[in-house]
């Protein structure tokens, strides 16, 4: 066990639709990170926020957002959604960020998400 | 830019045999990290080593062992007497100085290992 927690494990939506991934990081962790996870696409980096701010942006759809609360858990919103949308949504943490960011990323169990 | 390659899409092997994963990198930074990530079937990506790039000494833990070599860009990871639980789906991974906020993945390379 990680210590990252991802919900919801499992997600069935449609075309069109807007959803909401949560991710709470390791106590004590400042940075959380959004990856997707698609079979074409392998694993994309998103997004880095560290302690609230937006440190780092990836391959990230305008229609995706995201932001990281002062409690440090983080959303990531996935909105008009696609069926190429459908991949499974990692969320990591690692206690330092921006420069000094040397450290492993503690990935959580991922989010499938899946678009009909 | 940074890149990770993993030319090896997948990779079968008996049980207790020796494998090699290859992982070549690119960057114009001197200083940078490379780490290698397991994602076993459950899908939870787990962390396995990391290295600076000041550091070519090769490490060994337990039946794991990377060479990391910056002549040919270079991190390799070795599996000695593999078992059915190295069944895997192994990543690369590379952050450099002026962008640690990001790490980015190569395409991972799917182990087998049959009993």
């Amino acid at each position: 066990d990680s210590g990252v927690t991802q919900t919801p494990k499992h997600l069935i939506t449609a075309t069109g639709q807007r959803v909401t991934l949560r991710c709470s990081p390791r106590s004590g962790d400042l940075s959380v990170y959004w990856y997707q996870q698609s079979l074409d696409q392998g694993l994309q980096f998103l997004i880095h926020y560290y302690n609230g701010e937006e440190r780092a942006k990836g391959n990230i759809l305008e229609r995706f957002s995201a932001q990281q609360f002062p409690d440090l858990h983080s959303e990531l919103n996935l909105s008009s959604l696609e069926l190429g949308d459908s991949a499974l949504y990692f969320c990591a943490s690692t206690p330092r960020g921006g420069e000094k960011n040397t450290g492993e990323l503690f990935f959580g169990e991922g989010s499938r998400l899946t678009v009909l | 830019a940074q890149k990770v390659t993993q030319a090896q899409t997948e990779i079968s092997v008996v049980e207790k045999e020796d494998v090699t994963l290859d992982c070549v990198y690119e960057t114009r930074d001197t200083t940078y990290y490379l780490f290698w990530y397991k994602q076993p079937p459950s899908g939870e990506l787990v962390f396995l080593i990391r290295r600076n790039s000041f550091d070519e000494q090769n490490e060994i833990s337990g039946r794991y062992s990377w060479n990391f070599q910056k002549s040919t860009s270079s991190f390799n990871f070795t599996i000695t007497a593999s078992q059915v639980v190295d069944s895997a789906v192994y990543f690369c991974a590379l952050s450099e100085e002026t962008s640690y906020d990001k790490v980015i993945f190569g395409p991972g390379t799917s182990l087998s290992v049959i009993p």
